[in-house]
């Protein structure tokens, strides 16, 4: 079993919709979680982190851990097509203590 | 600043020849990792190396080798190309051994396909 689990989608939203995009992890010492953007054809880019429970903010973007259920979360508001991209949930983990990726859930938005 | 370079962007090899994709990162970071990315299976480490003359084995390394001579550089070789091989291959740097709020820089990528 992998040690975090993404939905890959693809998911489809018109602009100006509030997105969710979710992963579940299943070791209980994770305690920073980040986010990494990536682009058609370019490598990914770190977007936001937040450290255990609780939420993190900045602009449209708000980063949601729930420790209880193992769910980290992250919300899009008012969504662009620029947001169209693969996003990624990551953590340093026990494998390998390297970064690890969650599958990465592909996000078109449409005008 | 120009971050991670890798090289070539893209290519296509002959099954059972070799190939070395070239890495270079000019921010002086310690650590450095290869991973490859397939659909459907996300971002998957090959090998990662801590600091410069050291190395090790991440979740997919049969197949791969790799050396880091000095700290700028981190390339990676296939010995014998497969089909299996064929993906997008990324390298990243990170200031020092990852942990916590740790950010990792990625290049643009190299694309393979084995024929």
């Amino acid at each position: 079993q992998k040690e975090v689990e993404q939905d890959p989608g693809p998911l489809s939203v018109p602009e100006g919709a509030i997105v969710s995009l979710n992963c579940t992890y299943s070791n209980s010492a994770f305690q920073y979680f980040m986010w990494y953007r990536q682009y058609s054809r370019k490598g990914p880019e770190l977007l936001m982190y937040t450290y255990s429970s609780g939420n993190k903010e900045d602009g449209r973007f708000t980063a949601q851990v729930d420790k209880s259920s193992k769910y980290i979360s992250l919300f899009i508001r008012d969504s662009q097509p620029s947001d169209s991209a693969t996003y990624l949930c990551a953590w340093w983990g026990t494998s390998y203590g390297k970064l690890t990726f969650g599958q990465g859930t592909i996000l078109t938005v449409h005008p | 600043t120009a971050g991670i370079t890798q090289a070539p962007t893209s290519q296509i090899l002959a099954a059972g020849r070799s190939m070395t994709l070239r890495c270079t990162q000019d921010m002086r970071h310690n650590a450095m990792y290869w991973y490859r990315q397939d659909l459907g299976l996300g971002l998957r480490l090959i090998h990662y190396s801590n600091t410069a003359g050291t190395t090790g084995k991440g979740e997919v390394p049969d197949g791969y080798s790799v050396s880091r001579a000095n700290t700028d550089d981190f390339p990676l070789t296939l010995a014998s190309a497969v089909p299996s091989q064929t993906s997008v291959y990324f390298c990243a740097s990170s200031e020092s051994e990852g942990q916590g709020d740790t950010e990792a820089f990625f290049g643009q990528g190299t694309r393979l396909t084995v024929v």
